[in-house]
């Protein structure tokens, strides 16, 4: 089966740095996506890495060692809309379908 | 713009009662989802489907059925609704070949009572 963990919260304030880990263990490797959903609102897609390195998306970056099973979501110059639970996500082998973390719930205070 | 829409944002229905929950995306997608959410629990899958007329069991099928007779929409069906599927129930659709970015409606809320 298909196993990820992540913190349950983090905090960081208003223009800083913050990195959410993932580390996952699976039968086999279909990529490592990222989520983010806001209170009350739907989860939309920010990231998916298939292979190893960092993958930029404007603020937010993720990256990915397949060898340490680990990845991570970077967000910079941190703003208070960025407040929200951030949920990572493998593929699994043979269906078309994710296992998601329990998600990691961002405070970004003034 | 990419939709996916569910039928209620919020239900409220009585231990025992049939339910009946609606997706439609609009993206012509053959990947369909229902997921669950709970509190610290993350997103569980319940069912998929993979075209019309197909569906799979996912993680915790318990106490649920689907129904995809068209390819734009995938239904949940509580047979006989308990306390314990009070949940957001969220639904999501891809195209067959990438299925890492889920396109999600914005969630049924249903209350069980």
């Amino acid at each position: 089966g298909q196993s990820l963990e992540q913190p349950s919260e983090v905090t960081a304030v208003e223009g800083a740095i913050v990195q959410i880990n993932c580390t996952y263990q699976t039968s086999g490797f279909y990529g490592l996506s990222w989520y983010q959903q806001h209170d009350g609102g739907a989860p939309t897609f920010l990231s998916y890495n298939a292979l190893d390195g960092l993958e930029e998306t404007g603020r937010f970056s993720s990256f990915l060692s397949r060898s340490d099973s680990y990845g991570y979501l970077l967000l910079q110059e941190l703003q208070m809309k960025d407040s929200a639970s951030y949920f990572c996500a493998v593929g699994n082998s043979g269906y078309s379908t994710l296992t998601f973390g329990k998600g990691t719930m961002l405070l970004v205070s003034p | 713009d990419v939709k996916v829409t569910q039928s209620s944002r919020y239900l409220v229905k009585r231990t025992g009662e049939k339910v009946f929950l609606e997706c439609v995306q609009d993206m012509d997608h053959e990947n369909m989802f229902w997921y669950r959410q709970d509190p610290g629990l993350g997103l569980r899958l319940i069912y998929f489907s993979y075209d019309v007329k197909m569906k799979e069991k996912g993680d915790i099928p318990e106490g649920y059925s689907v129904s995809r007779e068209k390819k734009e929409r995938f239904s949940l069906i509580l047979e006989s609704a308990s306390t314990n599927q009070t949940s957001m129930y969220l639904c999501a659709s891809t195209p067959r070949e990438n299925y890492n970015e889920q396109f999600f409606g914005p969630g049924t809320r249903l209350t069980v009572l």
